[in-house]
């Protein structure tokens, strides 16, 4: 049982958006700052967003990142195929002095 | 290049130990916190540990709590993860990774502890 709710998959054909949402508590994304990681088969999680909403040079504009309140959102747009990977979100956790993940989101690009 | 070259994993015994390694090179590694991230075979990611620029401050997951142990060596630019008490839960991939939630998020690619009899 992960700290942090996400939805276990989602899909969408090849040009679409999608939105993942992130569902946390007070002592997390309500208090400290969101990012989320990417990780295509086989290889190790990169970075997509920090800061609820910043990107790391060379991720596209594609990727965007909100929160509101407890709950934060990854945006994908013009979904290509390459887009196909399991997305998890994160954030510190004040009570538990521990970083937290989501339990991860399938894309299927269909 | 930015790189993390995790070594030290492999099968083990339940209630046995590793130490983990992670050589890093390509960026200043004084000026980041570093972490450990497990991933169990078919699973999501779980946060391990974390240490300070200067090891001052060190975190844990619960679950490790007691028989991990996390520590950096700045003047080798090497960070590790000594395991005692090694349980079947235990077994995953261990990612080494830089500034988990900041601008320069990098992760190694990983090294597999198996723990089993």
């Amino acid at each position: 049982q992960s700290v942090l709710t996400q939805p276990p998959s989602v899909s969408a054909a090849p040009g679409q958006k999608i939105t993942i949402s992130c569902s946390g508590s007070s002592s997390n994304i309500g208090s400290t700052s969101v990012f989320w990681y990417q990780q295509l088969p086989g290889t190790a999680p990169k970075l997509l967003i920090y800061d609820n909403n910043k990107r790391p040079s060379g991720i596209p504009d594609r990727f965007s990142g909100s929160k509101s309140g407890t709950s934060a959102t990854l945006g994908i747009t013009g979904l290509q195929t390459g887009d196909e990977a399991d997305y998890y979100c994160g954030a510190w956790d004040n009570s538990l002095t521990a970083v937290v993940f989501g339990g991860g989101t399938k894309l299927t690009v269909l | 290049e930015v790189q993390l070259v995790e070594s030290g994993g492999g099968l083990v015994q339940p209630g046995g130990s590793l130490r983990l390694s992670c050589a890093a090179s390509g960026f200043m590694f004084t000026t980041y916190w570093m972490h450990w991230v497990r991933q169990a075979p078919g699973k999501g990611l779980e946060w391990v540990a974390n240490i300070k620029q200067d090891g001052s401050e060190i975190y844990y997951v619960d679950s490790v709590k007691g028989r991990f142990t996390i520590s950096r060596d700045n003047a080798k630019n090497s960070l590790y993860l000594q395991m005692n008490s090694l349980r079947a839960e235990d077994t995953a991939v261990y990612y080494c990774a830089r500034a988990l939630g900041g601008p320069g998020g990098y992760w190694g690619q990983g090294t597999l502890v198996t723990v089993s009899s």
